[in-house]
């Protein structure tokens, strides 16, 4: 059954890091055809899109540039699973946080969100 | 970056009726190179993630109830619930994926 399995704290302290895991069940990490996100939720920004890693022959990865200076997105073959790093976190980085499968920037799969509170 | 902005903001409908949910993108996002609108709407519940409903603007999600539809093209997009149920209480959002980075409207709350 094709579904993302999200796993991580939901605490951080500002200034640490944000580490989340999206294990996949169903579907490759390694998969030709899909892109593996990172997508964020809060009320004073809405839905936001940060950032991606695909295989293409070779792994990518994109980010927004709103965080590029302090995410990482990796992809773990053996495990097949993907992870979230984001670095110096602030409470303005409070959020749930999905992660999800696309297919040509589509979301067709989505995890089911864990909330993230920085705070000390 | 491509932004994308609904309207109504909110919107109430009784059930039965048709509701008709707006969005429209700073830019195109149909391509030159295949005529794919890429635009997606998804309905978000209450400590849910979305739920997809349409992709290409008007190509339904399998197992999407077909009085879900969506129209439109280039810069103007609608999503239609042609006879509101119940179940349809929900947050709906459109999304565009033609450029990097992905946006999303400000999601529209849709009541009965």
């Amino acid at each position: 059954q094709l579904q993302l399995q999200q796993s991580g704290p939901g605490l951080v302290k500002p200034s640490q890091t944000l580490s989340l895991t999206c294990a996949i069940s169903g579907d490759s990490v390694s998969n030709n055809n899909v892109a593996w996100n990172w997508i964020r939720q809060s009320p004073s920004r809405g839905l936001e899109w940060l950032g991606r890693t695909y295989y293409r022959s070779k792994w990518f990865n994109d980010y927004a540039v709103s965080v590029k200076s302090r995410i990482t997105v990796n992809p773990d073959t053996s495990k097949n699973q993907f992870s979230l790093q984001l670095n110096s976190v602030t409470p303005e980085d409070t959020a749930v946080y999905f992660c999800a499968r696309a297919i040509k920037g589509y979301f067709n799969l989505w995890g089911r969100g864990t909330l993230v509170t920085v705070s000390s | 970056d491509i932004v994308m902005t609904q309207s109504p903001d909110s919107l109430a409908v009784s059930l039965g009726e048709r509701a008709t949910i707006s969005c429209k993108s700073s830019q195109s996002v149909l391509s030159s190179i295949d005529n794919n609108n890429y635009l997606a709407w998804y309905q978000q519940k209450p400590g849910q993630p979305p739920k997809p409903l349409i992709y290409w603007a008007s190509a339904r999600e399998s197992g999407v109830p077909a009085r879900f539809s969506g129209s439109g093209s280039g810069t103007d997009f609608t999503l239609t619930i042609s006879s509101l149920q119940a179940e349809d209480v929900a947050v709906y959002y459109c999304q565009q994926y033609y450029s990097l980075p992905y946006t999303f409207g400000q999601g529209t709350k849709l009541e009965i």
